[in-house]
C-alpha cells in the first residue's frame, strides 16, 4: 500500500535552514507529482509546494516563493522540501501529499496519500 | 486566486442525525475538459488529513455510503445522513481546478452534542 514517511523536523532559529524529506513507497514514485502541505497549530491546511513527476516544474505558494525549494530524488524515492529564511510564521506540521499521475491533469490533484507529518518550530 | 469559503466552520450535531457541509468557490469549478475538480478531506484528532471525496461526488474506497458529496459550478456540500463518533473532526474542501495554486476551505469543525 502506499506509505509517505516525513521526516527532518524540528526546532530551529528564525532566519536559519532546514531541509524536510518524505520517504515513499507502495507504488511508482517516479510517475507521480508530489506536494507539500502544512498546518499551523490549531489552524487549517495551506498548499506549500508542487513539483512534477520528473521534477521539470516547480510551483511554490506566494508564502514561501523564494525561500522554500521543493525537490526529489526519484532512484531513492525521496521527496524534500529546503526551506530557507525560516520564520516563526512557517511553524506548522508539513505534510507530503501525493498528487497526479504524469499522464493526469494537474487538475485532478486531488491528494489521495499522506503522510504522517513533521514538526517544523521556527523559535528563538 | 479562488477562494473557498465553508459554512459552517463549527457544527454540533446529535448521534444518528443529518449533518451538512457547504462549500462555495470565488470562481466556477468546472474545468475546460468537463469535469469539477472539488474535494473533501477528514481530519481527526492528532491525524492526517484523509481523501473522502474527488471530482465532487466520487467517493473513496472504504468511506460509508451515508457520506455523499453534491454540486457544481460554485457551491458543494458534504452531507452525512446519520452522524457516527468515528465523524468527529474536521472537515476542508480543495479546488484543483484552477492551478497552481491549490485551495484548501477554512476546515468545519464536526462535533457532538
Amino acid at each position: 500500500q502506499v506509505q509517505l514517511v516525513e521526516s527532518g523536523g524540528g526546532v530551529v532559529q528564525p532566519g536559519r535552514s532546514l531541509r524536510v524529506s518524505c520517504e515513499a513507497s507502495g507504488f511508482t514514485f517516479s510517475t507521480y507529482a508530489m506536494h507539500w502541505v502544512r498546518q499551523a497549530p490549531g489552524k487549517g491546511l495551506e498548499w506549500v509546494a508542487a513539483i512534477w513527476y520528473d521534477g521539470s516544474d516547480k510551483y511554490y505558494s506566494d508564502s514561501v516563493k523564494g525561500r522554500f525549494s521543493i525537490s526529489r530524488d526519484n532512484p531513492k524515492n525521496i521527496l524534500y522540501l529546503q526551506m530557507d529564511t525560516l520564520r516563526a510564521e512557517d511553524t506548522a506540521i508539513y505534510y507530503c501529499a501525493r498528487g497526479t499521475l504524469d499522464v493526469e491533469t494537474p487538475a485532478a490533484t486531488s491528494f489521495d496519500s499522506w503522510g504522517q507529518g513533521t514538526l517544523v518550530t521556527v523559535s528563538s | 486566486d479562488v477562494v473557498m469559503t465553508q459554512s459552517p466552520l463549527s457544527l454540533p450535531v446529535t448521534l444518528g442525525q443529518p449533518a451538512s457541509i457547504s462549500c462555495r468557490s470565488s470562481q466556477s469549478l468546472l474545468h475546460s475538459d468537463g469535469n469539477t475538480y472539488l474535494s473533501w478531506f477528514h481530519q481527526r484528532p492528532g491525524q492526517s488529513p484523509r481523501r473522502l471525496i474527488y471530482k465532487v461526488s466520487k467517493r473513496d474506497s472504504g468511506v460509508p455510503d451515508r457520506i455523499s458529496g453534491s454540486g457544481s459550478g460554485t457551491d458543494f456540500t458534504l452531507k452525512i445522513s446519520r452522524v457516527e463518533a468515528e465523524d468527529v473532526g474536521v472537515y476542508y474542501c480543495m479546488q484543483s481546478t484552477h492551478w497552481p495554486t491549490w485551495m484548501f476551505g477554512q476546515g468545519t469543525r464536526v462535533e457532538i452534542k
